[in-house]
């Protein structure tokens, strides 16, 4: 089935550093969301991408839906203390991949942190 | 707080006995979907209901089935419990979620975390 690739696993941040996260697949999809999870919560969705080369903000937070529908990335600039959580993308695939409203594709996570 | 509740928040239960898990999705929705988060396959998409009528079908096993009822809340059933099906359980719900192509914001609840001994 159709797998997505995010990297990286996890990072370490600084307060002000601005941070760059990614996924990555195989096949296509038509739409790409950015989502947020807090420990005991669940997720809370960032940033929705519609279209290919589509690049959307939401204050710090900037995504990008990749031209050829099989990437998009997160950066968050200048990151504050409450940016720590796990930030997840998930894809839409077309309908003649199975796709759905609700057939969506997680990647793994990406573990943001303070750095000690 | 997304307005999507689920219950119970935690469960612990036994190798081959059967739970169910309940959510009630945001005052209007009509799409209600289950995900399990497992530490070593992420989120995974199980079913989708919509008003009432089964929508999309994920990595559902056998051994577990849902329904959505009148007032449109959602029971995940799982049985024949295994080590393996503890997981967090998520329940999401959305406005519509009847056509491909377009996507419907999911809300999600705050999870059941299942432990199976």
């Amino acid at each position: 089935g159709q797998q997505l690739n995010q990297s990286p696993q996890s990072m370490f941040i600084q307060e002000g550093e601005d941070v760059s996260m990614n996924c990555t697949s195989s096949s296509i999809f038509n739409t790409w969301l950015w989502y947020k999870q807090d420990p005991g919560e669940g997720p809370v969705l960032l940033i929705a991408l519609y279209k290919a080369g589509e690049l959307t903000s939401n204050g710090r937070l900037t995504a990008q839906f990749g031209i050829t529908r099989k990437d998009s990335f997160l950066n968050i600039s200048a990151s504050i203390p409450s940016d720590v959580g796990i930030y997840f993308c998930a894809g839409q695939p077309p309908p003649f991949y199975g796709g759905s409203q609700g057939n969506l594709i997680f990647g793994k996570g990406t573990k943001l942190s303070v750095k000690p | 707080d997304s307005g999507v509740t689920q219950t119970p928040k935690h469960l612990i239960t036994a190798t081959g006995q059967r739970v169910t898990l309940r959510c009630s999705p945001r005052s209007g929705d009509l799409s209600v979907y289950w995900y399990q988060q497992s530490l070593d396959q992420g989120l995974q998409f199980l079913i989708q209901y919509y008003n009432g009528e089964e929508r999309a079908k994920g990595n559902i096993l056998e051994r577990f089935s849902a329904q959505q009822f009148p007032d449109l809340h959602s029971e995940l059933n799982l049985s024949s419990l295994e080590l393996g099906d503890s997981a967090l359980y998520f329940c999401a719900s959305s406005v519509g979620g009847m056509a491909s192509g377009s996507y419907n914001e999911q809300f999600f609840g705050p999870g059941t975390r299942l432990t199976v001994l």
